[in-house]
């Protein structure tokens, strides 16, 4: 596609439901990032993919957050047990490769209630 | 781990002033550093994107510079306007991209 495209937008879940969210990057990019902006803060490093591995998954909060990505294109963030410190806006980005331009999505709002 | 630093936090400017934003980083193995744009409740849009081969970019009155070997890059700012208020991160690419906290700046009319 155009862009980086994240759906839903916007999403407001229960405590302890799990939720996904997705991101479609630019067609040919082989890099994806997804990162986390909390309220009034900076982002926060989640994952990256080149292709469809995942070399750096250190940044992941805990173990009820994973990721993945199939064809080397649209990745998943699936978030279980989903806590009110979750709330946050996740933020996917993609690039042809490391050390080129990125281009951001414009995020999922996620409202843990 | 790359730890990189914006400062200041906060600037608020007369309309018609050149300003300087700063960014510094703990790893100079980068392979590009960026500098975006973020409006309240808006994504990321990317102003400039310095290769770690190049020493400054510019868009406009936009001017990036990029000294590697010290760790650090400056956005200068020109004739600034009130829509140049919004948050300007700087990003760090290595193997994966680490931002900066952000100087929120605000330009008075």
């Amino acid at each position: 596609g155009a862009g980086v495209s994240q759906s839903p937008s916007n999403k407001v879940t229960e405590k302890g439901k799990d939720v996904e969210l997705r991101c479609d990057p630019i067609s040919g990019h082989t890099a994806l990032y997804w990162y986390r902006q909390s309220l009034g803060q900076g982002l926060e490093f989640l994952i990256y993919f080149q292709g469809n591995s995942a070399p750096d998954k250190s940044g992941l909060p805990s173990d009820r957050f994973s990721a993945e990505r199939t064809g080397g294109s649209v990745s998943t963030l699936t978030i279980q047990r989903t806590q009110q410190e979750d709330s946050a806006v996740y933020l996917c980005a993609s690039s042809q490769g490391t050390g080129n331009r990125y281009t951001f999505g414009s995020g999922t709002r996620l409202t843990v209630v | 781990k790359q730890e990189v630093t914006q400062i200041p936090a906060a600037l608020s400017v007369p309309e018609g002033e050149n300003l300087v934003l700063n960014c510094s980083f703990t790893d100079s193995a980068i392979y590009n550093l960026q500098w975006f744009r973020q409006d309240p409740g808006k994504g990321l849009t990317s102003l400039l994107l310095i290769q770690s081969s190049q020493r400054e970019q510019t868009s406009g009155r936009l001017n990036a510079s990029l000294d590697k070997s010290s760790g650090r890059s400056t956005l200068y700012i020109a004739a600034s306007q009130p829509g140049d208020s919004a948050t300007y991160l700087c990003a760090v690419s290595g193997n994966d991209m680490r931002f900066g906290a952000g100087t929120r700046l605000t330009v008075k009319p």
